[in-house]
This record gives structure tokens, C-alpha cells and sequence, in this order.
């Protein structure tokens, strides 16, 4: 079965950090482009970071250097590194799949994991 | 970056209804162009991709549209299940916007 299972969310005071995971099984986190989309509460998807195959990285420009995705092959793993959290970082953080034979589409997603930034 | 439009929102539509949503690209993006649908509490689910491609087991019920700047998502026959939030979503280039969403009720 195909499953992508993030973890690492959690509640944080404005200016720390946090590390989100995402365990891929029945996929190969190195063979296919990895994103992390968020969704603040009762609101739209708002695209967030992009890893290719081939390590180039892309991020939004309100997580540009603040946030850094990265992945280990060997854990089948990708991860959002979060740093200097803002109170609009609050929100459900996904990560998905874009096979790159689907013109960039995101044909598998995570169940999500709830980010909540407040002092 | 390339803004993406959608209407209408919300839409209001019955059983059987045949229903169309508009999704409007600030610029060309050939036909990078996908739609996912949302329920309350899950993640999206892919629907079309390249703006006309049927995702594998999405009914066949749902089509797409366009090419350029202007695209459609169409439901042939809304079914009960079919009641959500729909995302159209460009990949042409990063980032990767999305709309705003319509919500089917």
C-alpha cells in the first residue's frame, strides 16, 4: 500500500522551531519529487516547498529562509525543517507526491499534520 | 508568481445537477493545470491533471477543460459524495499556486 504518514506537528511559541516528518512506504522518496503544501484553518491549500530528484529545492516566498525541506533516502523520509515560526504559520501541514509523469500534479497526500504558532 | 482565479463560490447545486467551475491562470500555462477535491477533514484528492486527464479511478463523471488561461472542471451528474471543495492548482511553474477553492453545497 501506497502511504505517505506525516508527524511532528505540534504547538509552538512564536520564534521557535519545529521538524515535520513524512514516511513514505510503497514509494521511493528519492525517485519522485516530494512537496509540503499547508492549509491554515478554514482556509485554501497554499503550496509551500518543492524537493527534486535531482536536489533542487523551491520554496514559497513566506517560508523562504525560514523553512528547509530536505529527505533521507535511506529512511525513505522527507522532512520540513521550520525555523523562526510566525503566527500565520499556523495551519495543517501536507506532504504529497508529484510523480513527474502527471505534468506536475500531486497524486498522493498525506493525512496531514496540525502546525499551531501562539504565544 | 501566477494568480489563479476560480468561480463561482460558493455553488449551490442539487442531486443530478450538472455542474461547472471556472479556474482563470494570470498567465499562459499550457495545460498544467489540476483539480483536487476536499472534504471536511481529509486530505485533497487528485481529480484531472493536465487540465483534461482523468486521474486513475476518479468517475468518469468529472471532466476538464482548457488550455492557455482558461479552464473548466465539469461534473456531469452530481452525486452526494460530490459535495466539497475544489482546488484548481497550476504546475507550469513555482510556486505551485493554487485558488481559492469552491465549495459545492
Amino acid at each position: 500500500e501506497v502511504l505517505l504518514v506525516e508527524s511532528g506537528g505540534g504547538f509552538v511559541r512564536p520564534g521557535g522551531s519545529l521538524r515535520l516528518t513524512c514516511a513514505a512506504s510503497g514509494i521511493s522518496v528519492s525517485s519522485n519529487h516530494m512537496n509540503w503544501v499547508r492549509q491554515a484553518p478554514g482556509k485554501g491549500l497554499e503550496w509551500v516547498s518543492v524537493i527534486y530528484t535531482g536536489e533542487t529545492k523551491y520554496y514559497a516566498d513566506s517560508v523562504k529562509g525560514r523553512f528547509t525541506i530536505s529527505r533521507d533516502n535511506s529512511k525513505n523520509t522527507l522532512y520540513l525543517q521550520m525555523n523562526s515560526l510566525r503566527d500565520d504559520d499556523t495551519a495543517i501541514y501536507y506532504c504529497a507526491r508529484d510523480p513527474s509523469m502527471l505534468l506536475s500534479a500531486f497524486d498522493i497526500w498525506g493525512q496531514g499534520t496540525m502546525v499551531t504558532v501562539s504565544s | 508568481d501566477i494568480q489563479m482565479t476560480q468561480s463561482p463560490s460558493p455553488l449551490s447545486a442539487s442531486v443530478g445537477d450538472r455542474v461547472t467551475i471556472t479556474c482563470r491562470a494570470s498567465q499562459n500555462i499550457r495545460d498544467y493545470l489540476n483539480w483536487y477535491q476536499q472534504k471536511p477533514g481529509k486530505a485533497p484528492n487528485l481529480l484531472i491533471f493536465g487540465a483534461s486527464s482523468l486521474q486513475s479511478g476518479v468517475p468518469s463523471r468529472f471532466s476538464g477543460s482548457g488550455s492557455g488561461t482558461d479552464f473548466a472542471l465539469t461534473i456531469s451528474s452530481l452525486q452526494p459524495e460530490d459535495f466539497a471543495t475544489y482546488y484548481c492548482q497550476q504546475s507550469y511553474s513555482t510556486p505551485y499556486t493554487f485558488g481559492p477553492g469552491t465549495q459545492v453545497d
